[in-house]
């Protein structure tokens, strides 16, 4: 059973534009919420993250929304930009994890000049 | 680089066979987390050791086992390898129990 799940494997989006990946989770004990950025022959690196307790944060060209009611949280990134190119991992820890992330499959992301 | 060191890169196996994977953590960190990341999928949670002793365990098979060292470092041993084990382990540290985990570039694992 998938506890995080992002259901597009794959978004193509013009330099510019805005890129927006989604995620949905089922476990209702989760309370905090990572994306993470994986290039090639790297390790995945933080990105971006949000406590329940908010239902938005930003910094610079991205920002993360959550909706706890629809289980769905969503990466804005404006504008997009070449070397934004990656997959985007979202993952989704509760307090009393301790630090264990449970990830989603990813979203490769590419971004054309 | 995120100061957290993988070894080896990639290794080529048989079935059957025993291989251990290592990792240095960032320093100061007393978190040490091992991933399974495979064929473009998410990435698995094993296991996660604090200071040694081990702290959360995932969907980790028998014949996988791990410990941290008094050095904190931490080494991954799967064993009676299978076709199926065939995958990236990453490794991530953290300072505590909680914050941001920073991730190696992984282990390439590929069992013929």
């Amino acid at each position: 059973d998938q506890q995080v799940k992002q259901n597009s494997p794959s978004l193509s989006v013009q330099e510019g534009r805005i890129s927006i990946l989604n995620c949905d989770y089922t476990n209702s004990m989760f309370d905090y919420f990572l994306w993470y950025k994986k290039y090639p022959a790297e390790g995945p690196t933080f990105l971006i993250s949000i406590s329940s307790i908010k239902d938005k944060n930003e910094d610079g060209r991205f920002t993360v929304f959550l909706n706890k009611s629809a289980k769905h949280l969503s990466l804005h990134i404006v504008p997009s930009q070449p070397g934004d190119s990656a997959v985007y991992f979202c993952a989704a820890t509760s307090n009393n994890a301790g630090n264990m992330l449970t990830f989603g499959g990813g979203t490769r992301l590419m971004v054309k000049p | 680089d995120s100061g957290v060191t993988q070894t080896p890169k990639h290794l080529i196996t048989a079935t059957g066979q025993r291989v251990t994977l290592r990792c240095s953590p960032r320093s100061g960190d007393l978190s040490v987390y091992w991933y399974q990341q495979s064929l473009d999928q998410g990435l698995q949670f094993l296991i996660q050791y604090y200071n040694g002793e081990e702290r959360a365990k995932g969907n980790i098979l028998e014949r996988f086992s791990a410990q941290q060292f008094p050095d904190l470092h931490s080494e991954l041993n799967l064993s009676s390898l299978e076709l199926g084990d065939s995958a990236l382990y990453f490794c991530a540290s953290s300072a505590g129990l909680t914050g941001e985990l920073f991730f190696g570039e992984g282990s390439r694992l590929t069992v013929l």
